[in-house]
Order: C-alpha cells, then sequence, then structure tokens
C-alpha cells in the first residue's frame, strides 16, 4: 500500500526567511511525486512533479523540491518567503507507472507573517 | 481555459435521498476524477474515468456511481446519502497519467 505523510500540520514563518516543508512517502516501487497548492478561496494548483531523472525539480512560483531516495522524502523549498505564499500545500503520490491513482498528505497550512 | 467547473457549489440533502453532483472541463482531458475531503483529511480518490472506463476505488466501490456521457462531463452519484457523505468533492481532470491534475473548486455537500 502506498502511503504520504505530511508530518508538519501548520508552519509559521517570516517573509523572507527560507521555507521547507516535509513530506515523506512509503512505496515499494519508484514513485512519481507531486506538490498541490491550494490558496484560500481557491482551488488545488499544481505546483510541481518528479517522474524521473534529475532530483531537484523546479515549479512555479519559485518553488522547487528534492527528492531524496535514502529516505523517502519529497521535501518543498523556496527562498525567500512571501506572504502571498500563505496557503495550505499537499504533497501527493502516483502509483506504479502512472496507474492515475494519487494519494494524498493530509497537507500543511504555511503562514508567512509579512 | 484551463478551469474544471462544478455545479452546483454547495449542496444540501436529505438523509436517504439521492444526490447527484456535476462537473465539466473543455481541455479535452481523457481522464476525470472524483475525491472526496473532510476536513482535516487528506483528498481521498473516490473513482476516475480512463476515457469511458470507470475505475472505482474498492472501499468505495458500492457508495458512489458515476457516468461520462462525453469528454466533457462526469458526474457523481449518490443513490442514498447518509450523513457520512457529508464533505467535500472534489472534480480532477488531466491528459493522461503522469500529467498533473486539473482540480476545480468543489461541491461542499452537507447531509441531514
Amino acid at each position: 500500500a502506498q502511503s504520504v505523510d505530511q508530518p508538519d500540520a501548520h508552519v509559521t514563518l517570516s517573509e523572507g526567511a527560507s521555507l521547507e516543508l516535509r513530506c515523506s512517502y512509503s512505496y515499494s516501487a519508484a514513485p512519481y511525486l507531486f506538490w498541490y497548492v491550494q490558496y484560500p478561496g481557491q482551488s488545488l494548483q499544481f505546483l510541481l512533479k518528479y517522474i524521473t531523472g534529475d532530483t531537484v525539480v523546479k515549479g512555479t512560483k519559485g518553488f522547487e523540491a528534492e527528492f531524496r531516495k535514502s529516505n523517502s522524502s519529497f521535501n518543498l523549498k523556496k527562498s525567500p518567503a512571501h506572504w502571498s505564499d500563505s496557503a495550505k500545500y499537499f504533497c501527493a503520490l502516483e502509483g506504479p507507472g502512472g496507474n492515475n491513482k494519487l494519494t494524498f498528505g493530509q497537507g500543511t497550512v504555511l503562514s508567512v507573517i509579512p | 481555459d484551463t478551469t474544471v467547473k462544478q455545479n452546483p457549489r454547495y449542496k444540501l440533502a436529505r438523509v436517504g435521498k439521492p444526490v447527484n453532483l456535476i462537473c465539466s472541463q473543455t481541455m479535452n482531458h481523457d481522464t476525470m476524477y472524483w475525491y472526496q475531503k473532510k476536513p482535516n483529511q487528506a483528498p481521498k480518490l473516490l473513482l476516475f474515468y480512463y476515457d469511458k472506463i470507470l475505475n472505482r476505488e474498492a472501499d468505495t466501490f458500492e457508495k458512489f456511481q458515476s457516468s461520462r456521457p462525453n469528454n466533457s462531463f462526469c458526474s457523481l452519484y449518490i443513490g442514498s446519502a447518509g450523513l457520512e457523505y457529508s464533505a467535500m468533492y472534489l472534480c480532477a481532470s488531466s491528459r493522461g497519467t503522469v500529467y498533473e491534475q486539473y482540480f476545480g473548486p468543489g461541491t461542499r455537500l452537507t447531509v441531514l
């Protein structure tokens, strides 16, 4: 069975600081990994994905994530953070060979204080 | 246009009554999904259509039905709503596996 864990329900930091949102996964094969973001009052939006190749992937809005097979993690990073980054962030995993089934983590609420 | 639309945005239903939720997209995506999201929980995949083929998750197999009359539309049907069905229902679409999913704004269903 596949699972995704986002251990931090809330993260608060000051504008200008570096942000890192944690995501770990459990999966027996090579995963496809995604980050989505939900701004207040808006739909879930795609940020970035890792399929294969370079373990550091860049996405929209200045975000990047690093896939680390050694500790089954896919942490989201951005520096510096901006108050407009305040949102809820979801990490997700897609199963073998891209089977269309996304398993989401519970999400991390990020608050960036101006 | 990369939007996914959902109707209605809010739905109030009585216990035991049927519920039908609608989703549409104009991106010509071959795959459409339905997720259920409850507060402080992860979105949970209920089912998806790949073209005309419906795939339902094993643990929700008997609770939800769906239809996709054409490429653009997909419905989610609950035959007899129970209190446990109260949740946000998210529709999404993608142009295949591996590609990102585009999500609609959701329908908030409240069952009384």
